[in-house]
């Protein structure tokens, strides 16, 4: 039982260079969610998917793609990249979404993470 | 717009000094879901615990607590003898409901507190 898996772990990009940051769960959760780590602020919502063949927008969409290509997959698109877009993506998943329990919300399992740096 | 606020950037403690992480948030739901979360040097996000907005009661697991203030919309946890393994970064997040109470795990996270204990 791997729980999270994200590829890669470290990436260098071009500006411009587009790239693929690749999640998969082997935990049969319906939900699953990029977050961008920067300093001082957190993890942002970037993307989310509440179930097999739904996305919807977080906080901060802009320059970013998703698909999730089953309900195990959930990968996330940088079309052309920024110097802003260096930051350390994270992967989570979880039980929640449109099966989701009424009064009760699950936490949610990490990946370790892809550290990008855009030059 | 939820917003959640960890005024304190950084603690430094001595080992086995208790120490309390605030956590205040901004909602206009009345349902909505507290966590906190610890970041390891390692990288990964682990869950702590989870709370409800209509259960105040308090939680105490092991040399954690938690104490959920509706009044004042704060979450504050508490390491009581803190230890050298205490050491990383504690994020305090909130996700809101719809009308019927259903979470579909939207994380706002606050800026994260960095917490270190010294031997």
């Amino acid at each position: 039982n791997a729980g999270v898996t994200q590829t890669p772990k470290f990436q260098v990009l071009k500006t411009g260079q587009s790239m693929t940051l690749q999640c998969a769960q082997d935990m049969n959760h319906n939900s699953m969610y990029w977050y961008r780590q920067d300093p001082g602020m957190g993890l942002r919502l970037i993307y989310y998917s509440a179930s097999e063949g739904t996305t919807d927008k977080g906080e901060v969409p802009n320059g970013y793609n998703v698909s999730r290509l089953n309900k195990r997959e959930f990968s996330l698109r940088l079309e052309s990249a920024a110097p802003s877009q260096t930051s350390v993506y994270f992967c989570a998943s979880s039980e929640d979404g449109v099966i989701a329990v009424r009064g009760f919300s699950y936490e949610q399992y990490f990946g370790p993470g892809t550290r990008l740096t855009v030059t | 717009a939820q917003k959640v606020t960890q005024a304190q950037t950084e603690i430094s403690v001595v080992e086995k000094e208790d120490v309390t992480l605030d956590c205040v948030y901004e909602t206009r739901d009345t349902t909505y879901y507290l966590f906190w979360y610890k970041q390891p040097p390692s990288g990964e996000l682990v869950f702590l615990i989870r709370r409800n907005s209509f259960d105040e009661q308090n939680e105490i697991s092991g040399r954690y607590s938690w104490n959920f203030q509706k009044s004042t919309s704060s979450f504050n946890f508490t390491i009581t003898a803190s230890q050298v393994v205490d050491s990383a970064v504690y994020f305090c997040a909130l996700s809101e409901a719809d009308a019927g109470g259903t979470s579909y795990g939207k994380l706002t996270f606050g800026q994260g507190t960095i917490l270190t204990v010294h031997p």
